[in-house]
Order: structure tokens, then C-alpha cells, then sequence
């Protein structure tokens, strides 16, 4: 059974990068096969995907994130990270990893909260 | 990108019920389209994918339908653990899109 699992600070202080982990278990990321994402949701709202990447290091990300994201991949590790840069109170969400087959996401981590102030 | 549409936002039924939530894209889809239900606290769990086919473990009183731009889920006969927010996704296009979720409550 593959699990995920967020890693990272809870809070971020405004203009400064946002930076989280997922750790994967139960499978190996460059077994290939699956892309890798992640997904926030804002407090209350609904849920917004924010990129994923593959175990060769190819990326997509949502063109409203994409100047301020970075998704990369540590296979060594059986992770894969998140930065968001330049964040604002708009950052604040639940970040979620998941694992992506053909498109949709079929496991996730349990979410963490990141909280954007000062 | 693409929007999606659910309705209604909230439903209000009792354990037994048939229970049906819609989801409406912006533009086709053909049948790129999942069904997620979330639990307060909870991470989404996936329960249709390519608009009809059952995920794995998932209950066959959950079914989905449609293709193009609109779309269903349906709860056969609704017990007490799936009182949750269902949220439809669209995997057509880059961004991938959600729906802004169908609240399920305890009538």
C-alpha cells in the first residue's frame, strides 16, 4: 500500500519561500508509471492542483502558480519537494501530495497546514 | 481553463436515500473526469475515475455517468459514512480543475 507523507514548516513569513516534502512509501517513485502532485486547499474551499512532476524530472504546473512553483524529485530518497516562492496570506492552505495515475489522484498524504504571516 | 460547475452545493438526506450530484465543464471533456469525497480533516479520496469507473475498494452503491460536458455521481442508497463533500475533477486539460464540491448532510 503506497502511503505519502507532507513534510515542512507550518509557517512562512510573507515574501519568503514556502517549502514542503513528500515522502513516499510502499512504492518507489522511479518505478515510473505515475506522476506526482501536489494539490492545495484553501481554508473552507475547494481544492486547487498545483503541478507534478515524473521520476525523470518532467514537470507541468498550473499556469496561475507556475512563475512563483518548483517541483523537483529525489529519487534517492523517494521524495519529492515543493517551493513556492514570494508567498502571500493567499498562500495559506492545506498542501496535500499525491500520487497520479493517468491523470488523477488516487493516493494522497494526510495534508499539512501552512500558515503565511508574520 | 476549464470550469466546473457542481450542484447543488449542499444536500440535505437520509440513510437509505438516492443521492445525485452533478458536475457541469465549461467546455467537453469527453470522459477525463473523477469523483473525489472528503471527510472534515480528511485528504480526498478518489472514487470514479474516467467518469464511470470504480476505484478500487470503493462501495458499488457509487456510480458515475456522462461524458462531453456533463456528468453524475450517484449514491444508491446513502449510508452513514458517506456523509462528506464530493468534488468532481476534470483531467482533460492542463490546469486540471475541480469543482467547488456538493456537501452531503444528515437530514
Amino acid at each position: 500500500q503506497v502511503q505519502l507523507q507532507e513534510s515542512g514548516p507550518g509557517l512562512v513569513k510573507p515574501s519568503q519561500t514556502l517549502s514542503l516534502t513528500c515522502t513516499v512509501s510502499g512504492g518507489s517513485i522511479s518505478s515510473g508509471g505515475y506522476y506526482w502532485s501536489w494539490i492545495r486547499q484553501h481554508p473552507g474551499k475547494g481544492l486547487e492542483w498545483i503541478g507534478y512532476i515524473y521520476y525523470s524530472g518532467s514537470t507541468y504546473y498550473n499556469p496561475s502558480l507556475k512563475s512563483r512553483v518548483t517541483i523537483s524529485v529525489d529519487t534517492s530518497k523517494n521524495q519529492f519537494s515543493l517551493k513556492l516562492s514570494s508567498v502571500t496570506a493567499a498562500d495559506t492552505a492545506v498542501y496535500y501530495c499525491a500520487r497520479t495515475h493517468t491523470r488523477y489522484f488516487d493516493y494522497w498524504g494526510q495534508g499539512t497546514l501552512v500558515t503565511v504571516s508574520s | 481553463d476549464i470550469q466546473m460547475t457542481q450542484s447543488p452545493s449542499s444536500v440535505s438526506a437520509s440513510v437509505g436515500d438516492r443521492v445525485t450530484i452533478t458536475c457541469r465543464a465549461s467546455q467537453g471533456i469527453s470522459s477525463w473526469l473523477a469523483w473525489y469525497q472528503q471527510k472534515p480533516g480528511k485528504a480526498p479520496k478518489l472514487l470514479i475515475y474516467a467518469a464511470s469507473s470504480l476505484q478500487s475498494g470503493v462501495p458499488s452503491r457509487f456510480s458515475g455517468s456522462g461524458s462531453g460536458t456533463d456528468f453524475t455521481l450517484t449514491i444508491s442508497s446513502l449510508q452513514p459514512e458517506d456523509f462528506a463533500t464530493y468534488y468532481c475533477q476534470q483531467a482533460n486539460s492542463f490546469p486540471h480543475t475541480f469543482g467547488g464540491g456538493t456537501k452531503v448532510e444528515i437530514k
